[in-house]
This record gives C-alpha cells, sequence and structure tokens, in this order.
C-alpha cells in the first residue's frame, strides 16, 4: 500500500522560519507536490518536486530526497495568513499520475 | 480567467438519497479529477477522466460514478447515500491527465447526509 507520513499539527510564531516534513512509502514515485489548504477552501498549489534538491519560490521552499522519500516545506518569516492545513502529495508512476495525498499538517502561527 | 467551478457550494441528504454534483474546469484544461475529503483528511483521489475516458479509480464503491462531457465538464453522482458520505468533495482540473502540470481545485461542493 501507499503510505505518506506528516506531523499533524505545528504552532510557530510569527516571523519565525518553520519546516513541515513529509516521509512516503508508495510503490513508484513521480513526484511530489506540496498544496496549501486555507479551512473550508480549496487546496492551492505550492510546489512540485521531482529531482532531488531544493527549489525555492519566495518564502517558501521545497526539498526531495528520492533515496530516503523524503520532502520537506519551509516556510520563512511567517505571517499569520500562512496558518493553513498543507497537504504532501505523492504522484506515482505506472499511467495513472493521480497524486496521493497524506492527512495534512495544520499550522497555526501565533504572534 | 475563472477557476475551476463548482456546483451546488452546499447539500444537504437524507440516507438513500441520490446526488450529482457538477464541475466546470479551467478553460482549456481537458483533465478533470475527483476527490473525497473529510475533516482533518487529506483528499481521497475518487475519479479521473481525460477526454471524456475514465483514467482512473480510486477505492471507492459502485455507488459513485462520474461523467465527463465534450466540453470537459464532468459530474460526479452518488447512489444510496450513507452517513459516512458526508464530506468536502473537490474537483480538480489540469491540463492534461498525466505530466507535471498540477492541478487546480475548486472550492468545493460540501455534502451533509442526515
Amino acid at each position: 500500500g501507499q503510505n505518506i507520513d506528516q506531523p499533524t499539527e505545528m504552532t510557530a510564531t510569527e516571523g519565525a522560519i518553520v519546516q513541515i516534513n513529509c516521509t512516503y512509502q508508495t510503490s513508484g514515485f513521480n513526484g511530489l507536490f506540496w498544496y496549501q489548504q486555507h479551512a473550508g477552501e480549496a487546496p492551492t498549489f505550492l510546489s512540485y518536486n521531482v529531482l532531488d534538491g531544493l527549489e525555492e519560490k519566495g518564502r517558501f521552499s521545497s526539498f526531495l530526497s528520492r533515496s530516503k522519500g523524503y520532502s520537506y516545506l519551509l516556510l520563512k518569516e511567517l505571517q499569520m495568513k500562512d496558518s493553513a492545513s498543507y497537504l504532501c502529495a505523492v504522484r506515482l508512476s505506472g499511467g495513472s499520475y493521480i497524486p496521493t495525498f497524506g492527512r495534512g499538517t495544520s499550522l497555526i502561527v501565533h504572534p | 480567467d475563472a477557476g475551476v467551478t463548482q456546483s451546488p457550494t452546499h447539500l444537504i441528504k437524507t440516507r438513500g438519497q441520490h446526488v450529482t454534483l457538477r464541475c466546470s474546469p479551467i478553460s482549456g484544461h481537458k483533465s478533470v479529477s475527483w476527490y473525497q475529503q473529510v475533516l482533518g483528511q487529506g483528499p481521497q483521489f475518487i475519479f479521473q477522466y481525460y477526454e471524456k475516458e475514465e483514467r482512473g479509480r480510486g477505492n471507492f464503491p459502485d455507488r459513485f460514478s462520474a461523467r465527463q462531457f465534450p466540453n470537459y465538464s464532468s459530474e460526479l453522482n452518488v447512489n444510496a447515500l450513507l452517513l459516512g458520505d458526508s464530506a468536502l468533495y473537490l474537483c480538480a482540473s489540469s491540463l492534461q491527465g498525466q505530466g507535471q502540470q498540477p492541478q487546480h481545485f475548486g472550492d468545493g461542493t460540501r455534502l451533509s447526509i442526515l
């Protein structure tokens, strides 16, 4: 089966840096997505990693290590509006390319 | 440009009833996927359609069915509703059915079963 693990909840202070980890054990791998989902809203795309290494996009960066089955999302200069659920999703290989989502990490940013 | 639109936004049904949820993808997108999201969980894949053909099916019972129309819009049908079907149903579209393009999600239909 497919297994994607993320911490359930994290808290951080406004202006700080937070790292949200995702580990996966899947039958095949064809890339990893990070999505942000505010309460009651649709998930929005943040990043996509298919090769090992760090991808930086403004305040958000995403890292992938395929050999370790590990990714993280790094959020810098946290703002209150960053309080949301962060979803890790693995795109499996083998024809379907449908992303399989983890349970999501609820991030609470406090003043 | 309009994003992915879903209707209705909210729906209340009773056990045993039938429901149809609708989705219009972003203009130019040919792939539509449906997900079920229970509170506190990540989205669970139900169906993917590309060019009006089913490309993938998740682990859901036969009570769940879907189709895609020539204009690439899609419907998700659920028969014999159960209390456990209460969830947010998300539709996502992408340019193609595969590749690196991210999926763009609609705001979802919140379905409550009484």
